[in-house]
C-alpha cells in the first residue's frame, strides 16, 4: 500500500501564475482533505472532497479550488498566486465518517517568487 | 480556531518519559481526543485517540480525566527520533452531512537531547 501520494514534491511559481497540485489517497479511502501549512504553524484546513463534491470548506478565498475524480484522487488549484501562498500543501485521506484518523501525504512545498 | 491549548515547546533527554498535556475546556460530549506527530517537511501522522480514561498502543499512552477538559500524551523512554511537533485535536466541526475536519493548533515542539 503506497499510502497517500502527492505530486510534485516541490514547486516554484511566479506571482500571478496558477498551480495544480495532485493527490492520490490511501487505498480504500474515498475522502480527501487539503491543508495549507505555513512555516512554524499547524496545518490549516482548505477543503474536503467526498463523492466528487466539496463537502466542507475552510476560510480560504475562491482562488483555491479543487476537484475529485471517480478514482478518488484529487487536485488542488490555486489561481493568481500571491507570495503569501508559499507553504507546504498537505493532502489527507480518510474514510468518510472517520476523519479523525487521517493519513497524510508528504506534501508539496510551493514557493511563490 | 483551535479548541486546544498546549505548551509551545518541551525539552527532554533520551530514555526519559515525556508527558505533554493539552487543555480542551470546551470539549463536546461526543468529541474524541486525537494526537498527531509531525516531523519537518512531512505530513502529520496519527498517534493515538481516546474518549475517556486511558488508551495505550505500541507508541504512546493517552490519559483522559473524568471531566475530559484535558488530556496527557505520554511517550515512554523517548529517543532522538521522537523529536517532532505533537498536535492535540478534539472533534471536530461537524458539517451538515456529519462530515468533519481536523482543526490543528500550533502544537508542542518536543526536542529530545542525547
Amino acid at each position: 500500500d503506497a499510502g497517500v501520494t502527492q505530486s510534485p514534491t516541490h514547486l516554484i511559481k511566479t506571482r500571478g501564475q496558477q498551480v495544480t497540485l495532485r493527490c492520490s489517497p490511501k487505498s480504500g479511502h474515498d475522502t480527501v482533505s487539503w491543508y495549507q501549512q505555513a512555516l512554524g504553524q499547524g496545518p490549516q484546513f482548505i477543503f474536503q472532497y467526498y463523492e466528487e463534491e466539496e463537502r466542507q470548506r475552510g476560510n480560504f478565498p475562491d482562488r483555491f479550488s479543487g476537484h475529485q475524480f471517480p478514482n478518488y484522487s484529487s487536485e488542488l488549484n490555486v489561481n493568481a498566486l500571491l507570495l503569501g501562498d508559499s507553504a507546504l500543501y498537505l493532502c489527507a485521506s480518510s474514510l468518510p465518517f472517520d476523519a479523525t484518523e487521517a493519513f497524510f501525504g508528504q506534501g508539496t512545498r510551493l514557493t511563490v517568487v | 480556531l483551535a479548541k486546544t491549548t498546549q505548551p509551545i515547546s518541551m525539552d527532554s533527554y533520551e530514555g526519559q518519559e515525556v508527558n505533554i498535556t493539552c487543555s480542551h475546556n470546551n470539549i463536546a460530549t461526543n468529541d474524541y481526543i486525537t494526537w498527531y506527530q509531525q516531523f519537518p517537511s512531512q505530513g502529520p501522522r496519527f498517534i493515538i485517540q481516546g474518549y475517556k480514561t486511558k488508551v495505550t498502543n505500541e507508541v504512546a499512552s493517552l490519559f483522559i480525566p473524568a471531566d475530559r477538559k484535558s488530556s496527557t500524551l505520554s511517550l515512554p523512554r523517548v529517543s532522538l527520533s521522537d523529536t517532532a511537533v505533537y498536535y492535540c485535536l478534539v472533534g471536530d466541526d461537524e458539517g451538515m452531512d456529519s462530515s468533519y475536519k481536523l482543526i490543528f493548533g500550533s502544537g508542542t515542539r518536543l526536542l529530545v537531547r542525547p
